[in-house]
């Protein structure tokens, strides 16, 4: 399964509302997962089942979607949401990613 | 603290084996499964290898026959063996626990910081 990430990046500012797009070669329900990457750092889990929030994770972030097309939402950018941001599908065998949309200032 | 932390990794001459391991505090590695990725310089996220709760393994085809996974319940750890390594496996190397909520399957819900492998002569 092939994940397709759009924009690749992405410019905002602060208080801007934010969406990034995953979209699957193939039909995977709602077995998405999304994270956050802050440079030189591990990944971190920010949604799964497309869009049930982490524990943790502030209510400004929602995925949405199935199917094909999913989408994360950051509401109102903070400045620690800079960072990159990586699609998961959690459908079958082997997991993969897509390739990343890096979101700058 | 609930963690993992990742170590091992080096620079070593293509050709060449390394060993990672991987310490795991808080909760048991007999009750959880586990998985190794990787991301290459300036690149994405790729999975690299699983471990699950009955020690059953996969392996990317990338790294299948040269890696191998395992699991020390005496010590709370997770390994990964690498063998005939080339310039290509050189990367920050992962390791994430699998998450077990409903919805979750084949996420990975805790991280360690990573250990760099460099593969150069």
């Amino acid at each position: 399964i092939q994940l397709t990430q759009s924009p690749s990046s992405l410019s905002a500012s602060v208080g801007d509302r934010v969406t990034i797009t995953c979209r699957a070669s193939q039909g995977i329900g709602n077995s998405l997962a999304w994270y956050q990457q802050k440079s030189g750092r591990a990944p971190k889990l920010l949604i799964y089942g497309a869009s049930t929030v982490q524990d943790g994770v502030p209510l400004r972030f929602s995925g949405s979607g199935s199917g094909i097309d999913f989408t994360l939402t950051i509401s109102s950018l903070q400045p620690e949401d800079f960072a990159t941001y990586y699609c998961q599908h959690l459908y079958s065998f082997p997991p993969s990613f897509g390739q990343g949309t890096q979101l700058e200032i | 603290e609930v963690q993992v932390v990742e170590s091992g990794g080096d620079l070593v001459r293509p050709g060449g084996s390394l060993r990672l391991s991987c310490a795991v505090s808080a909760f048991n590695v007999s009750d959880n499964y586990f998985s190794w990725l990787r991301q290459a310089p300036g690149r994405g996220l790729e999975w690299v290898s699983v471990i699950y709760h009955g020690g059953t393994t996969f392996y990317a085809d990338s790294v299948e026959g040269r890696f191998t996974i395992s699991r020390h319940i005496s010590n709370n750890t997770v390994s990964l063996q690498m063998f005939s390594l080339s310039p290509e496996d050189s990367a920050v190397y992962y390791c994430a626990r699998g998450c077990t909520k409903t919805n979750c399957y084949y996420a990975f819900d805790l991280w360690g910081p990573g250990t760099v492998v460099t593969v150069s002569s």
